[in-house]
């Protein structure tokens, strides 16, 4: 069974200070997603990582897959109230199949 | 372009009864899949169709639950009888065929009383 592991769980900070959230496994996968939860509506696609070592950057947000591809970071650099949410992991196999998720970080960004 | 759509986006029912979700997948994607998110766990696969034939049903608990795609657009997935650990977020998912990038709908939030 594949399993991610998200890191921290919860994360309660202040505008303007920067994050980083990880998202380590013990199995290598073809590709990761990050998505961002809001309260009753679905996660969204945030980022899709394919290459080992592959830096993505959108906006404030960077996007970082180990190079040998069981682990990923995104880190948020001056955090806002908007980017409160449920950031999530997730991770494909070797095909294009089912996802395997990570139990989620829960971030709040205080004014 | 319209999004991943799922109906009800509640539904509250009592143990025993049926429940029948709906998922609309985005037009033309072949791949669809449920995934569900009990109370305080991770969202798990239930299963996997491609166009109308289950690719995976490996993540389904157990025969209580089925999952249709009848011409390959749109999926049900029936709980019959639902039990109370069947509560929880169901998720639906498409993609595009042999695209990693699967975009979800809002969820439908199943209680079992």
């Amino acid at each position: 069974t594949q399993l991610l592991e998200q890191s921290p769980q919860f994360l309660s900070i202040q505008e303007g200070e920067n994050l980083t959230v990880y998202c380590n496994s013990s199995s290598v996968f073809s590709s990761l997603q990050w998505y961002r939860q809001e309260p009753g509506e679905g996660p969204v696609l945030l980022v899709t990582v394919v290459t080992g070592g592959e830096v993505k950057k959108l906006k404030r947000l960077t996007f970082q897959f180990g190079d040998a591809r069981k682990d990923s970071s995104l880190h948020i650099t001056a955090a806002q109230p908007g980017d409160t949410g449920l950031y999530l992991c997730n991770a494909g196999g070797t095909s294009y199949g089912k996802l395997t998720f990570g139990q989620g970080t829960i971030l709040t960004v205080h004014p | 372009e319209a999004g991943v759509t799922q109906f009800p986006s509640h539904s509250v029912i009592e143990k025993g009864q049926t429940v029948t979700l709906r998922c609309d997948p985005i037009s033309g994607h072949d791949n669809l899949y449920w995934y569900r998110r009990v109370m305080g766990k991770e969202i798990k696969f239930l299963l996997h169709f491609v166009k109308e034939s289950k690719q995976d049903e490996s993540g389904m608990p157990n025969n209580r639950f089925l999952a249709e795609r009848t011409g390959g657009t749109y999926s049900t997935l029936k709980v019959q009888p639902a039990e109370l650990e069947d509560s929880g977020v169901y998720f639906c998912a498409s993609s595009q065929y042999r695209s990693f990038e699967q975009f979800f709908g809002p969820g439908t939030r199943l209680t079992v009383l």
